[in-house]
């Protein structure tokens, strides 16, 4: 079974409206954490926010949250105000186990193409 | 800070020559990683470094590939003799080894064999 599951091949936004990607885990850890990268079409990958499984509150950074949902197992990214520069492909990634247990690489999802329309 | 410096950006080669991917990570992280992307299998880990040793190389695909770290500030990847299905970008990323902490991911290296 793949441990992220993003459903969405590809999405368009208009420019200045918000969008969502999905982004599904399964893990039997208790702790875990989730990242979103971005990468362009210039092929660098670039971290956008992270959210730990303990904690309380959805990450935010900037025009970027994250819409956790620990009961789902569902970590979707909301970008909000889309801009021209956000069309990228973005991927979810998840990191299993305690921090100190050794074990720190990420496994990604495919990935979303997204595509912001003026 | 530079962050993790990969080279070379491209490299072109012909089928069972040998490839040599270098990788410097940010000073003072001590986790290193190794990833493929490809269109059809997205991004896979081949091989991880905690402190210089390898702890997990389970991904990667088969004996023509090889890692090492023989420093905290450097990392190869080999692949002898390479194949054409081995093209694919090549990132290397590194991190401190705690679990909040993100990977910082190199250039790539875009791997073409011919």
């Amino acid at each position: 079974a793949q441990k992220i599951t993003q459903t969405q091949p590809g999405m368009f936004v208009q420019e200045k409206e918000a969008v969502t990607l999905d982004c599904t885990y399964d893990t039997s850890d208790q702790s875990y954490g989730l990242f979103w990268y971005k990468q362009p079409s210039s092929g660098e990958m670039i971290f956008l926010i992270y959210q730990g499984s303990y904690d309380e509150q959805n990450a935010t950074e900037g025009r970027y949250s994250l819409n956790f949902q620990k009961a789902r197992k569902s970590a979707n990214l909301v970008i909000s105000a889309s801009q021209l520069g956000d069309s990228a492909m973005y991927f979810c990634a998840m990191r299993e186990g305690d921090s100190g247990a050794g074990s720190y690489q990420l496994t990604f999802g495919k990935g979303t193409k997204l595509s912001v329309i003026p | 800070d530079a962050g993790v410096i990969q080279s070379p950006r491209h490299e072109v080669t012909e089928m069972g020559q040998e490839v040599t991917l270098r990788c410097k990570p940010i000073s003072g992280h001590n986790s290193l990683f190794w990833y493929r992307q490809t269109m059809m299998r997205g991004l896979e880990l081949l091989i991880y470094f905690n402190n210089n040793v390898p702890i997990d190389d389970s991904g990667m695909p088969e004996d023509r590939f090889s890692a090492k770290m023989p420093n905290a500030s450097f990392s190869t990847l080999k692949i002898q003799p390479s194949e054409p299905r081995d093209s694919a970008v090549y990132f290397c990323a590194s991190s401190l080894n705690r679990g909040r902490e993100k990977l910082f991911f190199g250039s790539g290296t875009q791997l073409s064999v011919l």
